[in-house]
């Protein structure tokens, strides 16, 4: 299985920079994926790191270094918006034919405040 | 391009009783998901199908828990006989399942109390 951890509550004020971090321990792995989900809605499709690095989209990046296990998201010019949980997940190696399965974090619930 | 359909999204039933999910997934996905997110949690895979095949259910409670894929479409989940500790959304998820990034796509959700 996997061990995901990220904070549970952030908050931070409109147009400010906030860094989500996420750290994890796998037995394989096969990418990380970042999650918005807000309060009673589904999770939704953020960013995906597989090679070490900064992946950037639009005001959204997401870093990854697997050999320290770490991954953050970082979110530019907050806007009200923007307060949600964020999900962590982790895919580990699949068998056969399939890419694996995800675990997922419990999610950074972040507000941000006028 | 329509999303990832579930229905009923709401659900109450008394312990000991039946429930079931009905998942419509993107057209053209080829896998299937069913999570259970309990409250404050981060949602956990309970079975996955690859067309109407099962890949990955490991972590359903069998003795309750069933789901199928008939003609590699839609989905049905049923929980019989439900306990408390069911309460939690069920979300429905579909990919693509190419060799890429194979993103996941999720659904409303439907959030079953109870009682």
């Amino acid at each position: 299985g996997q061990n995901i951890d990220q904070p549970t509550e952030m908050t931070a004020t409109e147009g400010a920079i906030v860094q989500i971090n996420c750290t994890y321990q796998t037995s394989g792995f096969n990418g990380l994926f970042w999650y918005q989900q807000h309060a009673g809605e589904a999770p939704t499709f953020l960013s995906y790191n597989v090679l070490d690095g900064l992946e950037e989209k639009g005001r959204f990046s997401s870093f990854l270094s697997r050999s320290k296990g770490y991954s953050y998201l970082l979110l530019k010019e907050l806007q009200m918006k923007d307060s949600a949980s964020y999900l962590c997940a982790v895919r580990d190696q699949g068998r056969g034919s399939t890419l694996g399965r995800l675990y997922f974090g419990r999610g950074t619930q972040l507000t941000v405040w006028p | 391009e329509a999303g990832v359909a579930q229905s009923p999204r709401y659900k109450i039933i008394e312990k000991r009783q039946s429930v079931a999910f009905w998942c419509n997934p993107i057209s053209g996905h080829a896998t299937l998901y069913w999570y259970q997110q309990i409250l404050g949690q981060g949602p956990k895979l309970l079975i996955q199908f690859q067309n109407n095949g099962v890949v990955d259910d490991s972590q359903l409670p069998k003795d309750r828990f069933s789901a199928e894929r008939l003609k590699g479409v839609d989905s049905t989940l049923k929980i019989q006989p439900a306990k408390l500790e069911d309460s939690a959304v069920y979300l429905c998820a579909s990919s693509l399942d190419s060799q890429n990034t194979d993103t996941q796509y999720f659904g409303p959700g439907t959030r079953l109390t109870v009682l």
